[in-house]
């Protein structure tokens, strides 16, 4: 079966710190991995994606995640948090199970201390 | 314009109401989805149209009922639901539906409650 992982409901940091927000996944064939956020009472913002290439993919805001094949794993990461970067990230993989679909772990809240 | 527009933004409706959710994009899109979000979990596929036609359902309860009129807009028709359907709902698009490694735009979504 095709499933997403995210051990942690929630992330703390203190701004200036590197942040990690971890994900693994369980799909046959090749991943197609993505990361999302979600902002309080707002829709979901892409933030990156791997397909294939490079293992460490950039994305927007400064994001960016490692692909590591042998572990299963697509973990987010930022160099120097924000308090902005506060809200509920989403990591997703893109499946065939009887049509494409988009099946997102159950998400990881990130706070962001000042 | 990378926006998807959703509206209304919010919806309080009685177990008796019909009422439709709209949901707008204006970037060529091809597939368009609705899904339904609760409070702090991840949103859940209801339906999948591409190039206008229903290609996905998952299971969805007859009372929620899918448009798709042209490649810019979808519907989501309403009708006598019940209080466990109040919920974000959210209208995403991309560019096709039928490949893997193709991102999704969200809309702000609506928020349905049921009296």
């Amino acid at each position: 079966a095709q499933s997403v992982a995210q051990p942690e409901d929630q992330v703390n940091v203190a701004e200036g710190n590197p942040l990690t927000v971890k994900c693994t996944y369980s799909v046959s064939g090749n991943p197609y991995l993505f990361w999302y956020v979600q902002y309080p009472n707002r829709g979901l913002q892409f933030l990156l994606k791997y397909i294939t290439g490079d293992n460490l993919v950039k994305g927007s805001y400064g994001f960016e995640a490692e692909f590591n094949k042998s572990q299963t794993s697509f973990h987010l990461k930022k160099p120097s948090a924000l308090v902005s970067d506060s809200a509920l990230y989403f990591c997703a993989v893109r499946a065939y199970t009887g049509g494409f679909k988009t099946i997102f772990g159950a998400g990881t809240r990130l706070f962001v201390k000042a | 314009d990378t926006e998807v527009t959703q509206t209304p933004k919010h919806l309080v409706m009685g177990m008796t109401n019909k009422k439709s959710l709209k949901c707008e994009q204006h970037m060529g899109h091809r597939a368009m989805y609705w899904y339904k979000q609760k409070a702090k979990k991840p949103p859940e596929l209801m339906f999948v149209y591409s190039y206008e036609k229903l290609s996905i359902n998952e299971s969805v309860p007859s009372r929620f009922s899918p448009e798709c009129p042209n490649s810019s807009l979808l519907n989501l028709h309403l009708h006598a639901l019940q209080p466990e359907d109040s919920a974000l709902y959210l209208c995403a698009s991309s560019q096709g539906a039928g490949t893997s490694g193709l991102e999704q735009y969200f809309g702000p979504g609506t928020r349905l409650t049921v009296t």
